[in-house]
């Protein structure tokens, strides 16, 4: 059966550095792996995929992901954080057999000025 | 093309009372997901809808929770005799579910439950 396991439910950076989100997951087929991001009082928002095509997966605001089968690993980073950043964030991977997908706990990722 | 809308975005009832949640999904999207999100919470999963299928009800956590979805499309998520503990934020999300899918989920803006 799949799992995700998120290190962490709070991360706190401050702005400029480096941010670095930890999911770990546990998938008996080749996986499809996901993160979102949640603003404050919003819906989920697809943050990056992973597919099975390059191990190293671009997302929107500078976001990316690198997936690593040996470390049964897909941990989101970003060179620089921005105040803008701060939101809550999801990782999942696809079920098999089914459609759905299996949700980490999430991560809040604090921003300090 | 319009994404998954959530009405209402704000509903306050009084505890015993019952209140229906309404999801529109993606249009040419088969699947369509319930989920609970507690304050400070992550995702708690409550039912998923696939095509004509039966939906898969496993997460639904007591017998006052039920979920229609009509026409493979709009779905109605209702709480009957509501209680405090139900107070929480009630996210619907829709999928593509075709041969090329990777399963990415679509989100609504979910509707904010209060119990009092």
């Amino acid at each position: 059966a799949q799992s995700v396991t998120q290190l962490g439910s709070h991360v706190s950076v401050s702005e400029g550095a480096l941010v670095l989100l930890r999911c770990n997951y546990s998938s008996s087929v080749p996986p499809y792996l996901f993160w979102y991001v949640q603003y404050p009082n919003q819906g989920l928002q697809l943050l990056l995929k992973y597919t099975s095509a390059a191990t190293l997966v671009k997302g929107i605001n500078g976001f990316e992901a690198e997936f690593k089968k040996s470390e049964t690993s897909f941990h989101l980073t970003k060179p620089s954080a921005h105040m803008s950043d701060a939101a809550e964030y999801f990782c999942a991977v696809k079920g098999s057999g089914n459609y759905q997908l299996i949700w980490g706990a999430g991560t809040k990722l604090i921003i300090k000025p | 093309g319009a994404g998954v809308s959530q009405s209402p975005s704000n509903k306050v009832t009084e505890k015993g009372k019952d209140v229906e949640l309404r999801c529109d999904p993606i249009s040419g999207h088969t699947a369509l997901y319930w989920y609970r999100q507690s304050l400070g919470q992550g995702l708690e999963f409550l039912i998923y809808f696939q095509g004509n299928s039966a939906p898969d009800k496993s997460g639904l956590p007591s017998d006052r929770f039920s979920a229609e979805r009509t026409g493979g499309s709009v779905s109605t998520l209702t709480i009957q005799r509501t209680q405090q503990e139900d107070s929480a934020v009630y996210l619907c999300a829709s999928s593509y579910t075709g041969v090329s899918s990777y399963n990415e989920q679509f989100f609504g803006p979910g509707t904010r439950l209060t119990v009092l």
